[in-house]
């Protein structure tokens, strides 16, 4: 029933390390994102797919690769893992171009690196 | 590049009082969206606003939008203490699916 699904909810790994965290929806969405929230509860948009195509890349660390198999798919991979990566992490999705073209949220994923 | 700002950060509150919390963005935009975080939850979409004089209103919360200004208000009546959460605007940069959001206001509500 969940519209919006990220796994992993927590995880805490070392400086270094590489890791995924995947996004499923099942909204019917042909717009993906991910955004990035830090301590201070600050949100920002890192990327956006439409149908399986990059559209938003911000100033991200090229350490961050996006992946969408399909349009209810994007997954983030963070390689060599950093102590400021710690933050959390949303994904989303939206019907780009509907009327409206809100975007939905997933629970987001905790990243924790030591 | 378009800026965000939302005022005030905080906002501590008794309940039963009325409060606006306010976010002015720097570029035209034609859609400007609220949203709620309880601590620790996700974002759960409250208004969205996609013309100049939009008013919408859901139980104790009413928002609108001011595209001249380039302001948009959430105006909160008769506060109780469920309403207590981190509210955010996001604006729509030029049209497109990119939101830039404000700071949030974390809004506490003291019986």
């Amino acid at each position: 029933d969940t519209a919006v699904s990220q796994t992993p909810k927590y995880l805490v790994t070392q400086m270094g390390n590489d890791k995924s965290i995947k996004c499923e929806q099942n909204l019917g969405h042909d717009t993906m994102y991910w955004y990035k929230q830090d301590s201070k509860k600050f949100l920002k948009i890192m990327f956006s797919y439409n149908n399986k195509e990059l559209i938003i890349n911000e100033t991200v660390p090229n350490r961050f690769s996006p992946k969408s198999p399909d349009k209810a798919h994007l997954n983030l991979h963070i390689n060599s893992l950093e102590l400021g990566d710690s933050a959390v992490y949303f994904c989303a999705s939206s019907n780009a171009g509907g009327r409206p073209d809100t975007q939905y949220f997933g629970p987001g994923t905790r990243l924790t690196v030591l | 590049e378009l800026k965000v700002e939302q005022n005030p950060l905080f906002l501590s509150m008794q309940e039963g009082k009325n409060y606006t919390i306010y976010c002015n963005y720097s570029t035209t935009s034609d859609r400007l969206y609220w949203y709620r975080q309880d601590p620790g939850k996700s974002l759960e979409s409250l208004f969205v606003l996609l013309s100049n004089g939009a008013v919408k209103q859901e139980g104790r919360l009413m928002a609108s939008l001011d595209t001249k200004a380039r302001l948009s208000t959430l105006h909160i009546t008769a506060a109780v203490h469920d309403l207590s959460a981190t509210y955010f605007c996001a604006v729509s940069q030029g049209g497109s699916e990119k939101l830039v959001f404000g700071k949030g206001t974390k809004l506490t509500v003291n019986p």
